[in-house]
């Protein structure tokens, strides 16, 4: 099944711990990125990747680390997590880096910090 | 600043009937504007979208309705069912290739009642 997977689904961490959500798709596609989701905010990009080591940030990078070392696989690193980082967040990729292709989502991760 | 605006930002629509949900957009260059749905717990995902080169255009109960001189495009659910309930998120792009995050409005947030 063509999917985009994330983990973990749930985080509840302290201030200052460094966690890492992994993603991973198994489409072979090229751009993936990041969202995080806020009530009234919508969906706000934090930082994509046009392929393999080409990395770039997105509208809200700031707290936030990621890396491609692999096609298939995009994690999340928030080195030092604070409560404004309490949100829940989304993998997505998408065949190519146009933005006329459909993008697929990750199931969510809601990450709370304490 | 917000490039897509979306509302209205909570909806309630009788089981059966109508819901309307706008969006406006401000840079003429984006010329790709998908609708994405996503249930509770959920990723979204790609529901329908519409070039500009086409007024309207209609996928069983959903049709997006696209003005280009006014740089609006809306999402109309005929027969709305309560499995229609969940979020909607209007979207734009303005390139086929680089990196074009899409831009996403806000949400609107769809109840269906019986």
């Amino acid at each position: 099944e063509a999917q985009v997977t994330q983990n973990p689904r749930y985080l509840i961490t302290v201030t200052g711990k460094k966690l890492t959500v992994t993603c991973s798709q198994n489409m072979n596609h090229e751009y993936m990125s990041w969202y995080r989701q806020d009530p009234g905010l919508g969906l706000r990009q934090i930082y994509y990747s046009m392929n393999v080591e080409v990395t770039d940030k997105g509208d809200v990078p700031e707290g936030y680390k990621v890396s491609r070392k692999e096609k298939r696989n995009f994690p999340l690193i928030l080195e030092s997590p604070s409560p404004n980082q309490t949100s829940l967040y989304f993998c997505a990729s998408r065949p190519g880096t146009g933005g006329w292709y459909e993008q697929y989502f990750g199931p969510g991760t809601r990450l709370t910090v304490t | 600043q917000q490039q897509v605006k979306q509302s209205p930002q909570s909806l309630i629509v009788q089981k059966g009937g109508i819901s309307i949900i706008n969006c406006a957009y401000e840079n003429t260059a984006f010329d790709y504007f998908p609708w994405y749905q996503q249930f509770p717990g959920k990723g979204p995902a790609l529901l329908i979208a519409i070039r500009p080169d086409v007024s309207e255009k209609k996928e069983g109960r959903f049709t997006i309705s696209f003005n280009k001189s006014a740089k609006q495009f809306s999402l109309h659910i005929m027969d709305s069912q309560p499995g229609d309930s969940a979020t909607y998120f209007c979207a734009a792009s303005d390139r086929p290739s680089g990196n074009t995050p899409l831009v996403f409005g806000k949400g609107t947030r769809l109840s269906v009642i019986a």
